[in-house]
């Protein structure tokens, strides 16, 4: 299958702080999205970027096709981001996800 | 509003026993996909259907079979349930066009003893 990794595992900041998570992908893809899973919750997508740079409120994402990557930047961090950040890459018609992000935000 | 809807929510299974997870989505979508959670794995696909009538394997498909009898609907079906399929299970529904997004179920916890 395709192969899609993330880092960091886990990420723990104060609030306020900004958070930098990765995703690499192996092979060529369709598109990049990244969804958000709160604990122990369902998943919603919060970004859907094949190219260049995306920005929604304190999330950017930047995915650069030729290097094969995508990043998530959030600014500014607040304890209701807490939860799990899985990036997928869209092969046609199926969705190949990563293990994902899980961001621990602090008071 | 996207819905999709899992049943059940939580399962206790016997190791051998048949278990049936069931999905409704009202989006009208063609495309539906079961996947399973675990720690360090992320979500795996196990089936999709383009439709009624279709399924087709994913990347885990060993000792699953799926079933899409309408545009609504798609089940997973665990003839012969393991402890090694202990796991979440999420549904998910989407139009297929390159770029649209999947719209997921609140997951299904399995537990195989």
């Amino acid at each position: 299958g395709q192969q899609v990794q993330q880092s960091p595992t886990s990420l723990v900041l104060q609030e306020g702080e900004n958070a930098e998570l990765q995703c690499n992908f192996s092979t060529s893809l369709n598109s990049m999205q990244w969804f958000y899973q709160r604990p122990g919750g369902s998943l919603v997508s919060v970004f859907y970027n094949p190219s260049g740079t995306k920005q929604s409120g304190r999330l950017t994402s930047t995915t650069v096709i030729k290097e094969r990557r995508s990043s998530l930047h959030i600014s500014s961090s607040q304890i209701t981001d807490s939860g799990t950040y899985l990036c997928a890459m869209s092969n046609y018609n199926v969705l190949y996800f990563g293990s994902g992000t899980k961001l621990t935000v602090e008071p | 509003e996207a819905a999709v809807t899992q049943s059940p929510r939580n399962k206790v299974a016997v190791t051998g026993g048949k278990v049936t997870l069931s999905c409704n989505q009202t989006n009208n979508h063609n495309n539906m996909y079961w996947y399973r959670q675990d720690t360090g794995h992320g979500l795996r696909l196990i089936h999709y259907s383009y439709g009624a009538g279709s399924t087709e394997k994913g990347d885990i498909p060993d000792g699953y079979k799926a079933s899409r009898p309408s545009q609504e609907n798609f089940s997973l079906i665990l003839e012969l349930a393991t402890p090694s399929q202990t796991s979440v299970y999420f549904c998910a529904s989407g139009t297929g066009i390159s770029g649209n997004t999947l719209y997921f179920g609140e997951g299904s916890r399995l537990i195989v003893v």
